[in-house]
């Protein structure tokens, strides 16, 4: 295991379509998180997993948005009815529970047109 | 709720010079944290953290110091190379939450 995956690396999409990142984290890490960067920003939280359970969300989830963690394994994190507002760096990162030290992804990079 | 700021936001240095890179924090209650490179095209990666019980850590080229009592906490890169130029993050937890606060980054540039 090398490191946290995520597919795919980039996505353009139509305004209006729905689009779905995957995201396999560290093998023994148990806690999963999304987060959300635009240029010249650093990440924002989105939401997290601590094994399948979705413990926290940010208000700048909006209902267009979810996440699974079905098995508490792989992670996919959908939008529905794209907007241009959406265009941004998709971040994954995984950590043990305890460890505040989050592992990140390469990132999926959306692009709506 | 947890609030980071870091400054500078850019900032060159010649090779072999050093770097610092400072952020300041609001939750007292914070007690980890991380420093993150991030390069073009990639995600962040951790290069270093402090937990609150230590005020400094070392690792190789890079040490980050931290005061408590102030609220702040520092980067230092020494004998800079061609390769550190990258953007460093710095972060911060918000109490009691498993996120991380991330500040506005530094665009580092190492100049030969």
């Amino acid at each position: 295991d090398t490191g946290v995956s995520q597919d795919p690396r980039h996505k353009i999409t139509k305004r209006g379509q729905n689009v779905t990142f995957r995201c396999d984290p560290i093998s023994e890490h148990n806690r999963l998180y999304w987060y959300r960067q635009t240029l010249g920003q650093g990440p924002e939280f989105l939401t997290y997993f601590q094994n399948e359970a979705q413990l926290e969300k940010s208000r700048l989830l909006s209902d267009r948005f979810s996440a699974e963690r079905p098995k508490g394994s792989f992670s996919t994190l959908e939008i529905q009815r794209t907007e241009q507002g959406d265009s941004a760096m998709y971040l994954c990162a995984s950590s043990l529970e305890g460890n505040m030290g989050a592992f990140f992804g390469q990132g999926t990079r959306l692009t709506v047109v | 709720g947890e609030n980071v700021e870091q400054h500078p936001s850019t900032l060159s240095v010649q090779e072999g010079d050093s770097a610092v890179i400072k952020c300041t924090y609001s939750d007292s209650a914070s007690n980890y944290f991380p420093w993150y490179k991030q390069e073009l095209g990639k995600g962040p990666q951790l290069i270093i953290d402090i937990r609150s019980n230590v005020g400094e850590k070392k690792d190789q080229r890079i040490a980050v110091t931290l005061n408590k009592t102030a609220k702040h906490f520092s980067l230092h890169i020494t004998e800079t190379q061609p390769e550190d130029s990258a953007v460093y993050f710095c972060a911060a937890p918000r109490a009691r939450a498993q996120k991380l606060v991330f500040g506005q980054g530094t665009r580092l540039t190492i100049n030969p």
